[in-house]
This record gives structure tokens, sequence and C-alpha cells, in this order.
């Protein structure tokens, strides 16, 4: 079985700060790993993924994600925040990409 | 180029009245195809998927069920709603290892 844990429900950062949102996975095999960012009454919108290869993955809209095998993370972040970074993220795990575990969302909140 | 429609965008409907949503895909073959429901803006849970043509897969029973017709087409029904069905509904595909492509979602309201 394949599980995702985003131990935040909710982050809030200041405009300009550095954000980090949270995910930690398990799967059996090597993982395919997903961060989906949703607005109000919209669809989920990929951002990055990781499959293979460098550990930290460059994504949409300035957000990067590093790969920690040891700890079993994903963790999404950004140097700089926006305020329209502010919305729901979602972390998505897979032993292979056609099957996809969510976690249970995180809302950013980016304050200006 | 690929794109998903999902239809329609908002829908008002009373306890007891049947339900079909739908989701077409364009520019691919054979996809993977989900139904998810998101309740209260959080939370994503898996309803159905489909891997080919007339296969289904329920992961929750309710009182739902879904239907595919055609390869890219993916229909989310109901013979009489119920308040506890309302919410948000997602149609997603996916080929390769490219993760999910969802559709832009359906607000449900049962009233």
């Amino acid at each position: 079985a394949q599980s995702v844990a985003q131990p935040e429900d909710q982050v809030n950062v200041a405009e300009g700060n550095p954000l980090t949102v949270k995910c930690t996975y398990s799967v059996s095999g090597n993982p395919y790993l997903f961060w989906y960012v949703q607005y109000p009454n919209r669809g989920l919108q990929f951002l990055l993924k990781y499959i293979t290869g460098d550990n930290l993955v460059k994504g949409s809209y300035g957000f990067e994600a590093e790969f920690n095998k040891s700890q079993t993370s994903f963790h999404l972040k950004k140097p700089s925040a926006l305020v329209s970074d502010s919305a729901l993220y979602f972390c998505a795990v897979s032993g292979s990409a056609r099957q996809l575990t969510f976690g249970s969302g995180t809302q950013l909140t980016v304050l200006p | 180029s690929q794109t998903i429609h999902q239809w329609p965008a908002t829908l008002v409907q009373p306890v007891g009245s049947p339900l079909s949503l739908e989701c077409t895909v364009e520019g691919t073959s054979n996809p993977n195809l989900y139904w998810y429901r998101q309740a209260a803006g959080r939370g994503l849970q898996l309803l159905f998927y489909s891997v080919g043509i007339g296969q289904i897969s329920s992961e929750v029973p309710q009182n739902l069920s879904a239907s595919r017709p055609q390869d890219r087409q993916f229909i989310l029904s109901s013979k009489k709603l119920l308040l506890s069905d309302s919410g948000f509904y997602l149609c997603a595909w996916t080929v390769g290892d490219y993760g999910y492509t969802f559709g832009s979602g359906t607000r449900l309201t049962v009233v």
C-alpha cells in the first residue's frame, strides 16, 4: 500500500519570505512523486514531478521540491513567496504514475 | 494537444433527482480515467477509475455509478441524489509517466 502525509493543514508565510510545504510518503519500490496546486473552485494543476534523476526538481511558477530518499520526503519550496501563491497544495505518490495517492492537502496563505 | 473537458461547471439538483456528469479527453488514446470528489475544499476521495472501455473499478460503495461507453468518455451518474452527494467532482486522466491531468471540476449542490 502507498500513502502520503501532509502534516500541516495550514501554512502562513509573509510575502517575500521563503516557503516550505511538507510531504512524506510511503511506497513499495521507487516512488513517483508529484505536487499539484488548486485554486478555489478549480481543478488541480500540475506543478512538478520526480521520477528519477536529480533530487532537486524545478517546476512551474518558481517552485521546486527536494526528493530525500532516506527521510522519504518530498517537500515543496519557493525562495520568495507571492500573495498569488496562496492556494491549496497537494502532494501525491505512486509506485507507477497511473495510480496516484494524494495527501490531504495544505492550505498556503501568503500574507502581504 | 491533449485536453480534458468536464461539464457542467455548476449544478444545483433537488434530492431524489438523477445525475449525469460527463468528462471527455482529447488528443490521447487509451487513457486511465478517474472520478474524484472533494468535500469542503480539502481532501480528494477517489470514486471510480477505468483502464478501458466498459471497465470500471469502484473505490467507495455509494449512491453513484460510472460508465465508460467510449475510450475517451467517462460518465458519473446517480439515479437518486442524496444531500450527502454534494461536493466538487473532478475528472482526471493519465497516460504514461506524466501523472494526472485534471478537468476544471463540477460544483454539485443537492438541495
